[in-house]
């Protein structure tokens, strides 16, 4: 079974200050890995996955196959970025199921 | 841009009535979603759906759940006998493709089972 951690429930920061929101999971095979956002009474939204290896809204999240890692980064956070962020895996197999982690809560203050 | 709709955005029920929540996906996509959201606790998965038949589903999707798509815009989560533990947000979600595609999600329904 895969299993989807993300250690931390709430993150506060400063603005302008870097920003790491980590992401572990467990699963044998080879996942797909993404970051979704939810911002204030939006919906879920796709930020990054791991095939695209683009960086979005300055947001950058590196898989590390070795220590199953797939850990959110901005160098310069703003105070936009504050939103829940959610970790979810994708199995290569069934291929449509995603499971998450339990999101943290990132405040940016200004 | 197109997006997933889903009513009502909050439904409120009595423990043992029966409710049938709503989504309408993106028009061109093929594959359907429910997930759900118990207060505090991780999004997870229910179930998917492709070519009018369930194509996974979970242990949280039990015999009290349905899906239907009864015509070519909605997709229905059933919830047959409601419990307690039913109360969450039920988000609905579409992609194009199974596995690589991107699944959009809808706003949610809160539902609250009394």
């Amino acid at each position: 079974a895969q299993r989807v951690t993300q250690p931390e429930k709430l993150l506060s920061v400063f603005k302008g200050a870097p920003v790491e929101l980590k992401c572990n999971y467990s699963y044998s095979g080879s996942p797909e890995l993404f970051w979704y956002v939810q911002y204030s009474r939006q919906r879920l939204q796709l930020l990054l996955r791991h095939i695209s290896r683009e960086s979005i809204k300055g947001f950058t999240a590196d898989l590390n196959k070795g220590e199953t890692s797939f850990h959110l980064k901005k160098p310069f956070a703003q105070e936009e970025d504050s939103a829940m962020y959610y970790c979810a895996l994708r199995r290569e197999t069934s291929g449509s199921r995603l499971t998450f982690g339990e999101g943290t809560q990132l405040t940016v203050n200004p | 841009e197109p997006e997933v709709t889903q009513t009502p955005s909050h439904q409120v029920t009595q423990m043992g009535q029966e409710v049938i929540l709503r989504c309408v996906p993106i028009s061109n996509h093929l594959y359907f979603y429910w997930y759900r959201q118990i207060l505090g606790q991780k999004v997870e998965f229910l179930v998917s759906f492709y070519n009018n038949e369930i194509s996974e589903k979970s242990e949280i999707f039990d015999d009290q759940f349905s899906v239907e798509r009864p015509d070519g815009s909605n997709f229905t989560l059933k919830i047959r006998s409601t419990k307690l533990e039913d109360s969450a947000m039920y988000f609905c979600a579409s992609s194009e493709g199974a596995g690589q595609g991107e699944q959009y999600f809808g706003p949610g329904t809160r539902l609250t089972v009394t």
